[in-house]
């Protein structure tokens, strides 16, 4: 039972160049969630998407997009990667929205230079 | 989005010592949760409170809910080394967390 997978764990980009971060599911959650997390600032949601389908903003989503391909997967694209984007960025994902916990992938610590 | 406001901030406390981390809402909440994240690692959920002046007790963790709903709190009995790492709550709605404190352990 893998949970919670997000790819790559890794990953160095110059800036302007894009990339997508894949995060994908085993449990049949309805919600899902992309965070970001830099030193001192907590976790701040970058998109959650309730259900398959839908997608919503969070707190800081200027220069991302998101799609939620499946009811599995849910993936963070950086079209222009910016130094200010290096950061860890964690997956979630729930039964349903904020009423049940939350289960967190790995991260994938990405650094722009 | 309902907002949550975590301290302290950092806690260093010797091995034994008790540590307690507040969450403050100027909304009353509908639930709220709290998660541990150790060092180098994802945030674990720990609990959720959902009732009015709830108590829940983990081994020697306590967490409370307001009266009001609109505070949380995490208490640590006797800390341990094995309880070091960053303590989140995070509010219900669209799962925004609190900054968190972090806890240091001094054998």
């Amino acid at each position: 039972n893998a949970g919670v997978t997000q790819t790559p764990k890794f990953q160095v980009l110059k800036t302007g160049q894009s990339m997508t971060l894949q995060c994908a599911q085993d449990m049949n959650h309805n919600s899902m969630y992309w965070y970001r997390q830099d030193p001192g600032m907590g976790l701040r949601l970058i998109y959650y998407s309730a259900s398959e389908g839908t997608t919503d903003k969070g707190e800081v989503p200027n220069g991302y997009n998101v799609s939620r391909l499946n009811k599995r997967e849910f993936s963070l694209r950086l079209e222009s990667a910016a130094p200010s984007q290096t950061s860890v960025y964690f997956c979630a994902s729930s039964v349903a929205g904020g009423s049940t916990e939350a289960f967190f992938g790995q991260g994938t610590r990405l650094t722009v230079v | 989005g309902q907002q949550v406001m975590q301290i302290p901030q950092y806690q260093h406390v010797q091995e034994g010592e008790d540590f307690t981390t507040y969450c403050n809402s100027s909304t009353t909440l509908s639930n709220i949760q709290w998660y541990k994240q150790r060092p180098g690692r994802h945030p674990v959920f720990k609990i959720q409170l959902v009732k009015s002046g709830e108590v829940k007790k983990q081994k020697r963790l306590t967490f409370q809910f307001g009266e009001a709903k609109k505070n949380s709190s995490l208490h640590i009995t006797a800390t341990q080394t094995t309880d070091v790492g960053t303590y989140f709550c995070a509010a219900y709605n669209d799962m925004r967390f609190g900054a968190g404190t972090r806890l240091t352990v001094k054998p």
